[in-house]
């Protein structure tokens, strides 16, 4: 079955410190890859999304995430976090020939000054 | 500026009672969502639906129902066979690319928390 894992339930850096949250897919064809954003009490942001090509990619707020096929994982940096960053973060997975968009349970990060 | 309205934010009932929760785009998106989120569950699909008038069953369906009579609109309530109904609940959209792929990128709204008591 198709699953989504985020390992880490809660993430405590310093701001100015690097980040990196990690994310594991377990599904049968090429997925697509997405890595959203929710502040508290509001909707979902999307940071980035991966298709196809390029297994690094560029998204909004100075994040980016490799794919990487081998280890099932799509995983999210930033060199420096700022105080701002602190929200819950979610990974989430599909495929072209599924109409679900499977979310995985979500990492919180706080920030200290 | 474009975007998906869910309203009210906040809404509490009596158990038993059904309440509908609006969400609203003029985005001009063919496919909308709801989802229900609960601490550490992360996101589960309720209802979807491509196109007007049609909708199909997410992976929690039960004790739920929607509508959409407008390509704008996709109210969902929440009846009173639902056993849990306290949570909080988003709406989002996403333009249909392909034949039913969740290859377009999900556009949320604000969300509504649902108090039931």
């Amino acid at each position: 079955a198709q699953s989504v894992t985020q390992p880490d339930i809660h993430i405590t850096v310093s701001e100015g410190a690097s980040l990196e949250l990690r994310c594991n897919y377990s599904y049968g064809a090429t997925p697509y890859l997405f890595w959203y954003v929710q502040s508290p009490g509001q909707g979902l942001q999307l940071l980035l999304k991966y298709f196809s090509g390029d297994t690094l990619v560029q998204g909004i707020k100075g994040f980016e995430a490799e794919f990487k096929r081998s280890q099932s994982s799509f995983n999210l940096r930033k060199p420096s976090v700022h105080w701002s960053d602190a929200a819950e973060y979610f990974c989430a997975v599909s495929s072209y020939n599924t109409d679900k968009l499977i979310f995985g349970t979500g990492t919180r990060l706080q920030v200290f000054p | 500026d474009g975007g998906i309205t869910q309203s009210p934010k906040y809404l509490f009932r009596k158990e038993g009672q059904n309440v509908t929760l609006s969400c609203e785009q003029n985005l001009n998106h063919d496919a909308m969502y709801w989802y229900r989120q609960d601490p550490g569950q992360g996101l589960r699909l309720i209802y979807y639906s491509q196109i007007v008038n049609d909708f199909q069953k997410g992976d929690i369906a039960e004790g739920y129902s929607v509508s959409r009579e407008k390509k704008e609109s996709f109210p969902l309530t929440v009846t009173s066979a639902q056993k849990n109904p306290t949570a909080f609940y988003l709406c989002a959209s996403s333009i249909e690319e392909g034949t039913g792929a969740y290859n377009s990128p999900l556009h949320f709204g604000n969300g509504t928390r649902l108090t039931v008591t």
